[in-house]
């Protein structure tokens, strides 16, 4: 099993519309949990942090599921500029504390 | 604001040659990564490093070599290039662990073709 699944996608959305992206780790043992968004030819860059309770930032909303492994993004009110490709992130429970990153969800809003 | 900086946007190398990759961070992080993009692969990580003089092995070590001198300073080595190693190459930083800086920051990247 891989460490980090994702949906491999793509998403095509029409503006406004409501998506949602799953993730699933392999390791129990993990502790941080990220989501990260990735323009086409650029770098990754951190969208959200994922906390236990859950966590919202305006459109976007992060759950994550301990006994399930489970990990998801809620977009709402798809903009534009929300096309590009989230990757799901989970820290690998090994001395230095690298960061595993999923393969990534594209998506492409449509206007 | 953050700043994870790659010398070169885009490099062209012959096999056979030694490449350098440099990268530097303005933020104190312990961390630096060095990971490589490949369509349908997605990031993988090469080498990192906790500290300074300090390195580890990450999943796809072979083939390349890397040197922190400098907290500030992560070099990635190609010691003979070869043309499986055209690639996306990323560069990362990050703060100590559990902590609010643990939060990853990557470099512009550098796109490498070995001809």
């Amino acid at each position: 099993r891989k460490e980090v699944e994702q949906d491999p996608g793509p998403f095509n959305v029409p503006e406004g519309a409501t998506v949602a992206f799953n993730c699933t780790y392999s390791n129990s043992a993990s502790q941080s949990f990220f989501w990260y968004r990735q323009d086409c030819r650029k770098e990754p860059k951190l969208l959200m942090s994922v906390y236990s309770s859950g966590n919202e930032d305006g459109r976007f909303t992060a759950q994550l599921n301990r006994a399930s492994q489970y990990i998801s993004l809620l977009i709402r009110d798809s903009k534009l500029s929300d096309s590009a490709t989230y990757l799901c992130v989970v820290n690998r429970v090994v001395y230095g504390q690298n960061f595993v990153f999923g393969p990534g969800t594209r998506l492409s809003v449509l206007p | 604001d953050v700043k994870v900086t790659q010398s070169s946007r885009y490099l062209v190398k012959r096999t056979g040659e030694k490449v350098f990759l440099e990268c530097v961070q303005d933020m104190d992080h312990e961390n630096m990564f060095w990971y490589r993009q490949d369509p349908g692969l997605g990031l993988r990580l090469i080498y990192f490093s906790y500290d300074v003089k300090m390195k580890e092995k990450g999943d796809i070590p072979e083939g390349y070599s890397v040197s922190r001198e400098k907290k500030e300073r992560f070099s990635l080595i190609l010691e003979s290039a070869s043309t499986n190693q055209t690639s996306m190459y990323l560069c990362a930083s990050r703060g100590e662990a559990l902590t609010a800086k643990n939060i990853q920051y990557f470099g512009a990247g550098t796109r490498l073709s070995v001809l």
